[in-house]
């Protein structure tokens, strides 16, 4: 059974950095892309980033593209979201997905339970 | 980018009633286009990949079509259990998602 468990939120400043972690089991973690998907309280879904199988290629949606970074660690099966600068706004629950394919191609899922961030001063 | 406009953005139906929602893309997003059910209190869950594929255990009563950028869901017989958000999803440029359509 495919077990993906989000670590790392908490309570942040305005400007201030996170990292988030995702521990993933029950599958070959090095074969499949990995996602963040993020929602806001009361919002719909929103995408954050994807990472390939290999590490090789990452992508980012604007609202976060240089200010966030995804990695993974396929010797330690765990998905990784750093984040700096970060906004009010980007409080929300963030989620880590399991890629359908090794490339970002093809759907979300499963998804783990999520980590709530919240920036507030 | 790539803008998802999901219509209706609610809608209240009976037990037994066929409902359709659709996602119109911006652009031409081919067959690059997902659906997630989102149920309160739930993480949400891939419906249907690949514009009409169901994902392995979804009721027979979920089917979607489309192509290019009109892309439709619909639920043959709703049932109780079918209370969620629906969410299309496009993954023909960086991915994102519609605003989604609560369906009570």
């Amino acid at each position: 059974e495919v077990q993906l468990v989000e670590s790392g939120g908490g309570l942040v400043q305005p400007g201030g950095s996170l990292r988030l972690s995702c521990s993933a089991s029950g599958f070959n973690f090095s074969s499949y892309a990995m996602h963040w998907v993020r929602q806001a309280p009361g919002k719909g879904l929103e995408y954050v980033s994807t990472i390939t199988s290999n590490g090789g290629s990452t992508y980012y949606a604007d609202s976060v593209k240089g200010r966030f970074t995804i990695s993974r660690d396929n010797s330690k099966n765990i998905l990784y979201l750093q984040m700096s600068s970060l906004r009010a706004e980007e409080t929300a629950v963030y989620y880590c997905v399991k890629g359908k394919y090794s490339t970002s191609s093809g759907g979300f899922g499963p998804w783990g339970q999520g980590t709530l961030v919240t920036v507030s001063s | 980018d790539i803008q998802l406009t999901q219509s209706p953005s609610s809608l209240s139906a009976s037990v037994g009633d066929r409902v359709t929602i659709t996602c119109q893309a911006s652009q031409d997003i081919t067959s690059h286009l997902n659906w997630y059910q989102h149920k309160p209190g739930k993480v949400p869950e891939l419906l249907i990949y690949d514009v009409s594929t169901l994902q392995t255990g979804v009721p027979a009563r979920f089917t979607a079509t489309g192509s290019g950028t009109h892309f439709t869901l619909s639920i043959s017989s709703l049932q109780p259990d079918d209370s969620a958000t629906y969410y299309c999803q496009q993954f023909h440029n960086i991915p994102n998602f519609g605003g989604g359509t609560k369906v009570e």
